[in-house]
């Protein structure tokens, strides 16, 4: 079965200090991976997504993710935060049933930002 | 431009109410879902629509009833509303045959049952 598993809850950095949400996956075949971002009171949005490509995949706003196929892993990083980062991140895989896709969805990671 | 939009953006409403949310996406999607955000913020799948037809129905009580009049719309309607209805409901779409399963979301319906 398809599943995620979003390793932190809550993440808390400093503006300017490196960015690393961990996210492990489980999946019977080779999965397609997504990074949403949730803003206070938005609705979602891609950051980034991985559909056997490249394993590194760059997203907007100077995010990118690593498939680690040994690890069963796509963390997400960014180098430097900023306090617009401050948000709710999900980690998806999907999961192919009876012909269709359907998102299975991390619980998701609050990232605060400090000045 | 809005992509996929929503209404109402918030809906406070009595137990035993019925009520609807609407979703319209000008993207040209043939494919539309709904998704329930709880309290924890916790993600999940309710029902998908491709063409019109329903193609998802996660185990949601029947008092769910969603309603695709055309491929750009895809309508929530939930009877007897309960109190653990409260939710952030979300509207997204997509291409099916694109392979790569990008959803696009709308800014979601928050829906509050006293």
């Amino acid at each position: 079965a398809q599943s995620v598993t979003q390793l932190d809850s809550h993440v808390s950095v400093s503006e300017g200090t490196p960015v690393l949400l961990r996210c492990n996956y489980s999946s019977s075949y080779s999965p397609s991976l997504f990074w949403y971002v949730q803003h206070p009171n938005k609705g979602l949005q891609l950051l980034l997504k991985y559909t056997s490509a490249a394993t590194l995949v760059k997203g907007i706003n100077g995010f990118e993710a690593e498939f680690k196929k040994s690890e069963t892993s796509f963390h997400l990083t960014k180098p430097s935060a900023h306090m617009s980062d401050a948000a709710e991140y999900f980690c998806v895989v999907t999961l192919f049933s009876g012909g269709y896709n359907k998102l299975i969805f991390g619980a998701g990671t609050r990232l605060a930002v400090h000045p | 431009d809005t992509a996929v939009s929503q209404t109402p953006k918030y809906l406070v409403t009595q137990m035993g109410n019925d009520k609807s949310i609407k979703c319209e996406q000008n993207l040209g999607h043939d494919t539309m879902y709904w998704y329930k955000q709880d309290s924890k913020k916790f993600l999940k799948i309710m029902f998908s629509y491709n063409n019109k037809e329903l193609i998802i129905n996660e185990t949601v009580p029947n008092r769910f009833s969603p309603k695709s009049p055309d491929k750009a719309h895809l309508n929530l309607h939930i009877n007897s509303l309960e109190l653990g209805d409260s939710a952030v409901y979300f509207c997204a779409s997509s291409y099916r045959t694109s392979g790569l399963w990008e959803q696009y979301f709308g800014p979601g319906t928050r829906l509050t049952v006293t």
